[in-house]
Formats: C-alpha cells, sequence, structure tokens
C-alpha cells in the first residue's frame, strides 16, 4: 500500500491560513470517512488534531479543521499562530488490515 | 492522566533480538488497542500493527507482517513490540499509541514519547 500524498511544505504568516492536502485512492482517503491528521513538533511525539476527516479531540483549537473531498482530505489551519509550526501527517483506513499514513508536510511560520 | 510510557533507548548489532514495551496507565487498558508505529530519521509515520489487549487479537501492515511480533500481557498493562533477527533497516523511532475503542482503525488518540532503536554493528 502507497503512502498517502502530501506537499513537503506549506507556510503562511501569522494570522494567516494554510491548507493541507492529503491525496490517496479510493481504496484508502475515498472509501471511508476514516481519516485523521496528527501534529509533530520536532523531536516530540504526534498528536491527534483531527478524526473521522473532520472531528477535533478535546481541547484541540477550532483553528484546526478538516474536510474531504472524493479522494482528498484536507486540514486547514485558521489564524495561524508560532506553535503551529510543525510536521502534520495525514492518516487513513486502507481496508482489511491496514492504515496508510502520508508522507507529512512541514509547515513554517514566516 | 492517561499515559503510555515506553521502554528505553536500545542500541543493538544486526542478527540480535529485542523486545520493546508500552506500558498504560491511568484507563482500562484491556479495552482499548495499542498500535505501534515506526519513523526512520527525517521520515514520515508508518503504521506496523496493532493489539487488542483484551484479547490479544492482532493486525499487522502488509509491510510489516512477518518482520515484527505484536503481543501483550494484559496483567501488567504493557504492549511489546519485537524482532528475531534485526538489520541495520530497523533503525528508528518507534512510537506506540492507544488507538479508539470502538474501531481500531479510527484514531490514536494517546501517544508515548517513542523508543529510539539503533541498529548497527
Amino acid at each position: 500500500q502507497s503512502a498517502l500524498t502530501q506537499p513537503p511544505s506549506a507556510s503562511g504568516s501569522p494570522g494567516q491560513s494554510v491548507t493541507i492536502s492529503c491525496t490517496g485512492t479510493s481504496s484508502d482517503v475515498g472509501g471511508d470517512n476514516y481519516v485523521s491528521w496528527y501534529q509533530q513538533h520536532p523531536g516530540k511525539a504526534p498528536k491527534l488534531i483531527i478524526y473521522d476527516v473532520n472531528k477535533r479531540p478535546s481541547g484541540v483549537p477550532d483553528r484546526f479543521s478538516g474536510s474531504k473531498s472524493g479522494n482528498t482530505a484536507s486540514l486547514t489551519v485558521s489564524g495561524l499562530q508560532a506553535e503551529d509550526e510543525a510536521d502534520y501527517h495525514c492518516c487513513s483506513y486502507a481496508g482489511s488490515t491496514n492504515l496508510v499514513f502520508g508522507g507529512g508536510t512541514k509547515v513554517t511560520v514566516l | 492522566e492517561v499515559q503510555l510510557v515506553q521502554s528505553g533507548a536500545e542500541v543493538k548489532k544486526p542478527g540480535e533480538s529485542l523486545k520493546i514495551s508500552c506500558k498504560g496507565s491511568g484507563y482500562s487498558f484491556t479495552t482499548y488497542w495499542i498500535g505501534w508505529v515506526r519513523q526512520m530519521p527525517g521520515k514520515g509515520l508508518e503504521w506496523m500493527g496493532i493489539i487488542y489487549i483484551g484479547d490479544s487479537e492482532t493486525r499487522y501492515s502488509p509491510s510489516f507482517q512477518g518482520q515484527v511480533t505484536i503481543s501483550a500481557d494484559k496483567s501488567i498493562s504493557t504492549a511489546y513490540l519485537q524482532w528475531s533477527s534485526l538489520k541495520a533497516s530497523d533503525t528508528a523511532m518507534y512510537y506506540c499509541a492507544r488507538g479508539s475503542p470502538m474501531y481500531w482503525y479510527n484514531y490514536m488518540d494517546v501517544w508515548g514519547k517513542g523508543t529510539t532503536v539503533t541498529v548497527s554493528s
């Protein structure tokens, strides 16, 4: 199973919005609504920020939102803040006995 | 506090065996899944597999099937990831993470801090 496709980098100024795409196939992203997103700061463990395409766990700011269209899921970070600078990884159920991650996107706050 | 505590860093030689651990606390360990995720240096996350602690039902990624073994000892709230013969390409950070109580593929909401495994001759 190939990894999901994410852009390697994205950037925005404080207060702006940045959207990260995560492209898969009808066998993973497009097949069900089990897409999740994880934020990872350097040297730290990943943190769940979005699950089931667009649901936020308790404690995650509503600046983070998720969506999906066809085989592509997206994460939008609105009102960028310095602490949002991190790597973001998408993940999708890929059927049978598999979960698949994207390659990760490094978000830089300019 | 809900947490997963992983065992310490390991340095091994090619061909050696290894078992790393992940101990849960602060929640009902036996009613959740525990997954393992690999992150090679400078790379993205890779899902390896997952185990339901209650009955040890296990699922493996096709990429890792036969390469590693995932197990658990519910009496001590601990999950394990083991190798019988390490390779240099197993050098990576390994995270354990708690899966959703409903479906193993929903999400992973609590993560350990990771165990660094270095394999070098």
